[in-house]
């Protein structure tokens, strides 16, 4: 079956280190992206990627970094310098950027203690 | 830039009929709306392209008012299963307009 795959769905870490989560698609997908969700404020787009080795900055880009050697592969990695990691990590697909239905993995729960 | 919802919030009952309001403060490419239920991830439900355009499926159905850079959706005799939280977001004209930019959420709870 062809879909998003996103690992681990819970994830904890101390506070001060970087985690990486995955993104993974089987749909043959050019566009990637990842969301961040908090309580409240919906999705707020962090980093896309039309197409393998180019990826743009959202609107909330910093303290994440990503990397797109693969079509089917987005991983985001958290860094130290993002302020207030815990939330809910969302990573999207879609055929191409402009006007197209986004596919949504099922999310990661990010917890920094 | 991020599209306005209205309401945050609304109860139904079985059968209730619902509009969920999205407005933009700039012109809008297109409009997507997306439901989530708690837990889970969003899931698509319709794209409106063109100014004046409405779409739908089931009992759920939406317009796009150009002029007026609002879309709404229309839940019509509502069901236990349209409970979630419902998304729309936006693409709009000028400047960066490859992405999408998402609006808080309506949350919507169908009761028995």
């Amino acid at each position: 079956d062809g879909g998003i795959t996103q690992s681990p769905k819970y994830l904890f870490r101390k506070e001060g280190q970087n985690v990486t989560l995955s993104c993974e698609q089987n749909l043959n997908h050019d566009a990637m992206y990842w969301y961040r969700q908090d309580p409240g404020q919906g999705l707020r787009l962090i980093y896309y990627s039309q197409i393998v080795n180019d990826f743009q900055k959202g609107d909330i880009a910093e303290g994440y970094s990503v990397s797109r050697e693969k079509k089917e592969s987005f991983p985001l990695t958290v860094t130290s310098a993002q302020k207030n990691p815990t939330a809910f990590y969302l990573c999207a697909s879609s055929i191409d950027i402009l006007y197209n239905e986004q596919f949504f993995g099922p999310g990661t729960r990010l917890t920094v203690l | 830039q991020q599209p306005v919802q209205s309401p945050q919030a609304v109860i139904l009952r079985e059968g209730e009929d619902a509009v969920i309001n999205c407005s933009s403060s700039k012109a809008l490419y297109s409009v997507h709306w997306y439901r989530q239920k708690h837990g889970e991830a969003p899931v698509f439900l319709m794209i409106l392209l063109k100014g004046g355009e409405q779409k739908g499926h089931d009992k759920i159905s939406a317009s796009f008012n150009e002029k007026k850079q609002q879309s709404s959706l229309y839940l019509t005799a509502s069901q236990l299963s349209y409970s979630g939280t419902y998304f729309c977001g936006t693409e709009m004209r000028g400047g960066a307009t490859n992405k999408l930019i998402f609006g808080t959420g309506t949350l919507l709870a169908v009761q028995p």
